[in-house]
């Protein structure tokens, strides 16, 4: 067990450039989660995945966000035209199953910089 | 909606202190609790958790009760030791498991 995994751990992108993410998943884990953390604030929730299917978004999600677990295993978390606003911890986590009250294992994030 | 109030920060306490950090819930229903930390430079470790009224989750000498009546899950431990300075988060999650977090609470243990 290596834990939840996400590269690249850092990104300095321009603004108006496009993205994208990768989570690794403590393997069979059929639960997947991204998060978003802001400068001292906790995280907060964007959507998951129960294996390949896209089960929930927040309404933090805009149109330029999209995300997908094409085999159930690794997702990856792209984001179109990035703003200044986008800029921020992307956190993605892990749970077993859909029991309620699973752990979820956070990996370390993706520290994303929108100049 | 569902969300989580716990106590601001940061707090500053010398070592071998009592530590209590107050968490408050609003939810719909009956959410399982969780107190997630971040040490510097670290990702997210769960600390301890609750699943339902009265449970009592403890580790690392740290506990919290679920308390259905006042809706809190305060984080306590009798004696911190200046290795416990991290950013303290209370969470939250229903049945969709989509967890809420507490803006957290940065301790600070001095020797």
């Amino acid at each position: 067990d290596t834990g939840v995994s996400q590269d690249p751990r850092h990104k300095i992108t321009k603004r108006g450039q496009n993205v994208t993410f990768r989570c690794d998943p403590i393997s069979e884990h059929n639960r997947l989660y991204w998060y978003r953390q802001t400068l001292g604030q906790g995280p907060e929730f964007l959507t998951y995945f129960q294996n390949e299917a896209q089960l929930e978004k927040s309404r933090l999600l805009s149109d330029r966000f999209s995300a997908e677990r094409p085999k159930g295993s690794f997702s990856t978390l792209e984001i179109q035209r990035t703003e200044q606003g986008d800029s921020a911890m992307y956190l993605c986590a892990s749970s077993l199953g859909p029991q309620t009250g699973e752990t979820q294992y956070f990996g370390p994030g993706t520290r994303l910089l929108v100049l | 909606g569902n969300s989580v109030t716990q106590m601001e920060g940061p707090v500053t306490l010398s070592e071998e202190a009592f530590l209590t950090i107050n968490c408050t819930y609003t939810a719909t229903g009956y959410p399982s609790l969780f107190w997630y930390v971040q040490y510097p430079g670290e990702g997210l470790q769960l600390l301890l958790k609750a699943t339902k009224a009265d449970d009592k989750g403890s580790n690392k000498g740290f506990e919290a009760t679920y308390r259905k009546e006042t809706t809190s899950f305060h984080l306590e431990k009798g004696s911190v030791q200046v290795s416990d300075s991290a950013v303290y988060f209370c969470a939250l999650t229903l049945l969709n498991n989509d967890m809420r977090f507490g803006a957290g609470t940065r301790l600070t243990v001095k020797p």
